[in-house]
Formats: C-alpha cells, structure tokens, sequence
C-alpha cells in the first residue's frame, strides 16, 4: 500500500516548455487534489476531482490543466511554464470518513528558469 | 472564504518541554473539519491531529492536543514532551463539510526543538 505517489520528485524547465505531473493512489479514494506551496505561503488548491470523469477549479488555476484519468490517477499539466510557476507541487487524496482527511503525496519541487 | 492565521512564524521549545502553536480561523460555517498538519525538512504532509467543530471535547494523539474554542474561532495545538523529532513546519487547516471538501492552509509555524 504505497498511498498518494508523484512523479518526478524535481523538474526543471525552461520558461515555455510543457509538461506533466503525474499522481497516482492504491486507497480507493473517489476524491484527488492538487495544490501548490510557495515559500512563506500555506498550500494553496490548484484543481481537484470529485471523482472520475470531473474535474474543477480551485482557488490557483490559470496555466494548468488536468486529467482524471480513472480513479487511481490525477494529473497535473504545464502547457507553457512560467517562472511564477517556480512551486512546491502536492497532490492528494481524500478519504469519505467522519474526518475527511486528505493524504498527500511527497511532493513535486518544480523551477522554472 | 475561509481564512486560517497563524500568526507566530517561528517558534522554538526545549526538548522535553511544552509548546503551544497558535491558529485562528474565519468562516460564516456552522460544520466543518480542523486540522494540524506536519512538514518536516523531508517536504512530507504528515497529518497530526483533527477535530470536528460539532464535537466540543478536544481532540488529542498521545503528546499532541488541541484547544477548540469554535465561538473565538481558535484551534491551538499542544506538544507535550516535545522531542527532537518534532522539529518541522506545522500548518493548520480547515475543511468545509460541504462543497469540494479542500483544505485553506495557513502559513505555517516553524517549530525548532532545541536538545
């Protein structure tokens, strides 16, 4: 039971360049998020998925996009990088309990120079 | 919106000592979820404690508590014998019990655990 896993853990782009974050979790959960962390900052929500086939925006959406591929997996693009997108990228997903409380994966560091 | 405040970026306690991290919260919701989250240097999400705004006793997970006071709007957490292990980032949390059921962070407190 490996829980939330992210690829790559480190990226670094040029400015303009694509390209894909992937996460994946073996819990079952229906619901997945991305967020992401900047320096000083608490995490901040991207996107998320309520559950297969449905994604939405969060509070931080503008230059991604993603694709909730089946239940396991929840990705994160750059279509073209920009240096504000320079983050700490978190993905995670959500267990329907009393607590609702969100597992997080172990994180992506992304530069974009 | 939510808001969540912390308002003490940096803290530091001696081991085996208690410390207590401050959290503050604005929101118009009655139900709703509050978290502690842990994030040492290893970048990991560790969840520490929750609690429920409808339950009035606080939670606690063996040293670490919380103080709950939802008409103040306050959600403080306890470290008992604080260890060495314990140094990290803590962030508190809170989670809408509707809607797309995410969590609005504060910044954070760094906590040292001086030996």
């Amino acid at each position: 039971n490996a829980g939330v896993t992210q690829t790559p853990k480190f990226q670094v782009l040029k400015t303009g360049q694509s390209m894909t974050l992937q996460c994946a979790q073996d819990m079952n959960h229906n619901s997945m998020y991305w967020y992401r962390q900047d320096p000083g900052m608490g995490l901040r929500l991207i996107y998320y998925s309520a559950s297969e086939g449905t994604t939405d925006k969060g509070e931080v959406p503008n230059g991604y996009n993603v694709s909730r591929l089946n239940k396991r997996e929840f990705s994160l693009r750059l279509e073209s990088a920009a240096p504000s997108q320079t983050s700490v990228y978190f993905c995670a997903s959500r267990r329907q309990s009393q607590y609702n409380e969100q597992f997080f994966g172990p994180g992506t560091r992304l530069t974009v120079l | 919106a939510q808001t969540v405040t912390q308002s003490q970026p940096e803290m530091s306690v001696q081991e085996a000592e208690t410390v207590t991290l401050s959290c503050t919260y604005d929101t118009s919701e009655n139900n709703y979820y509050l978290f502690w989250y842990k994030q040492p240097p290893s970048r990991q999400m560790i969840l520490v404690i929750r609690q429920e705004a409808y339950k009035q006793q606080n939670a606690t997970e063996n040293r670490f508590s919380v103080n709950f006071q939802k008409a103040a709007k306050s959600f403080s957490l306890k470290i008992s014998d604080s260890q060495l292990g314990d140094t990290a980032m803590y962030f508190c949390a809170f989670m809408k019990q509707t809607g797309a059921n995410n969590l609005f962070f504060g910044t954070g407190t760094r906590l040292t655990v001086i030996p």
